[in-house]
């Protein structure tokens, strides 16, 4: 039974270059979350969806960011340009809904490590 | 804006000792709260959560967690950690009608040693 698949796992790049980030949630899940993980500040929630369509994306730090769900087996996470400061661990997560509501599990991918020089 | 605190960034402990990792948040409503783990090299998973009904909440691998709503705490207990339960766990709170995110603690790394 496969979880959430993200890749790449490790990306180094050079600052302004376009980073993307891709998540495949688990099938039958119609939440799908994207997390930034830094020391400084823990895990913060950048954007979620709901049956593919943006939830709420107060998390996304800047116009630099920014997020689609074209479909329900996929999600991308672009930043264009990059620059030293988004160096973080991105986590996709999925979840569903139950007949009692969401119950808050989220199922995490192993997470993108992305270092900007 | 809701937020979520955890005190004890590291934590050393030896086998056998008992475990209590703090979690406060900061928020007046109605919260479902939940403690998650991330085991080294493996993904963050659910270790628990309350919604409503006992306080007393109680999850895997011997965990458990007291919801106390007076002190806005939510913290994890176990009686008897072991070497396995070395890991990083994040508390996690999400607002009744707040839609449908959790907001993270920064996270304690438990290590236990033999």
């Amino acid at each position: 039974d496969a979880g959430v698949i993200q890749s790449p796992r490790h990306e180094v790049t050079e600052m302004g270059q376009e980073v993307t980030l891709r998540c495949k949630p688990i099938s039958g899940h119609d939440y799908l979350f994207w997390y930034r993980q830094t020391m400084m500040r823990g895990l913060e929630l950048l954007i979620y969806f709901n049956n593919n369509v943006p939830i709420d994306d107060s998390g996304m730090p800047e116009d630099r960011f920014s997020a689609k769900m074209p479909n329900a087996s996929f999600s991308t996470l672009k930043i264009q340009p990059s620059e030293p400061r988004d160096s973080a661990v991105y986590f996709c997560a999925s979840s569903f809904r139950t007949s009692g509501g969401w119950g808050g599990e989220l199922f995490f991918g192993e997470g993108s490590r992305l270092t900007v020089l | 804006a809701q937020s979520v605190s955890q005190h004890n960034h590291h934590v050393i402990l030896s086998e056998a000792a008992s475990l209590e990792l703090g979690c406060n948040y900061s928020y007046g409503g109605t919260v479902n709260l939940f403690w998650y783990v991330q085991y080294p090299g493996q993904h963050l998973q659910l270790l628990l959560k309350y919604f409503s009904g006992d306080p007393l909440v109680k999850g895997i691998k011997g965990f458990e967690a007291e919801f106390i709503k007076s002190k806005f705490s939510f913290n994890l207990r176990k009686p008897s950690v072991q070497w396995s339960d070395t890991a990083e766990y994040f508390c996690a709170v999400m607002v009744t009608g707040g839609g449908n995110k959790l907001t993270f603690g920064t996270g304690t790394q438990l290590k236990v040693e033999l």
